[in-house]
């Protein structure tokens, strides 16, 4: 079964400062990885998605992300952000098999100060 | 294009009330449609999943069902809410294999 660590329940970042979010995932095949956004009150947003191919992908609103197979990681950057970016983030791995389970993490709440 | 429903936005209801959230899909056809459940401050639990009309599978063994009596329409259901059913409800629905996800707006129960 799948499994998805984000070890950051919320983090702060002053606006224009770069952004990087951690997501740590287990899976013993191939993992289709995604990371997503929630504003508050509100359905989840895709930021991004890896299936295969080029490690680093390019996201809307300026995200990118980068697969280490090694690390079993998958973490969100985003060079510079903007007081519009606090929300919350989950990263997701989906499996090949059995409905296409997708399994989120507990997600990382960005707050953005001036 | 696509569009995903998802009915009532807020609900408010005593314990040992029925339960009916109702999600429907339109602009394509034999989706794979997903119930997850958001708690305060929590990450996203699956609930159950559907590959096709009249197949469900249940993640986790609660006090809740589902259905799917058409192709585009699923249901999540309780004969009797508990307190901890209070949360944050969102159906989603996938077309390929591998594909992301597609979240409607989602149901906010409370439970009292």
């Amino acid at each position: 079964a799948q499994s998805v660590t984000q070890p950051d329940i919320h983090i702060t970042v002053s606006e224009g400062a770069s952004l990087e979010l951690r997501c740590n995932y287990s899976y013993g095949a191939t993992p289709y990885l995604f990371w997503y956004v929630q504003s508050p009150g509100q359905g989840l947003q895709l930021l991004l998605k890896y299936f295969s191919g080029d490690t680093l992908v390019q996201g809307i609103k300026g995200f990118e992300a980068e697969f280490k197979r090694s690390q079993s990681s998958f973490n969100l950057r985003k060079p510079s952000v903007h007081w519009s970016d606090a929300a919350e983030y989950f990263c997701a791995v989906g499996a090949s098999t059995g409905g296409f389970k997708t399994i989120f993490g507990a997600g990382t709440r960005l707050f953005v100060k001036a | 294009s696509q569009t995903i429903h998802q009915w009532p936005a807020t609900l408010v209801q005593p314990v040992g009330s029925p339960l009916s959230l109702e999600c429907t899909v339109e602009g394509t056809s034999n989706p794979n449609l997903y119930w997850y459940r958001q708690a305060a401050g929590r990450g996203l639990q699956l609930l159950f999943y559907s590959v096709g009309i009249g197949q469900i599978s249940s993640e986790v063994p609660q006090n809740l069902s589902a259905s799917r009596p058409q192709d585009r329409q699923f249901i999540l259901s309780s004969k009797k809410l508990l307190l901890s059913d209070s949360g944050f409800y969102l159906c989603a629905w996938r077309e390929t294999s591998p594909g992301e996800l597609f979240f409607g707006e989602g149901s906010r129960l409370t439970v009292l």
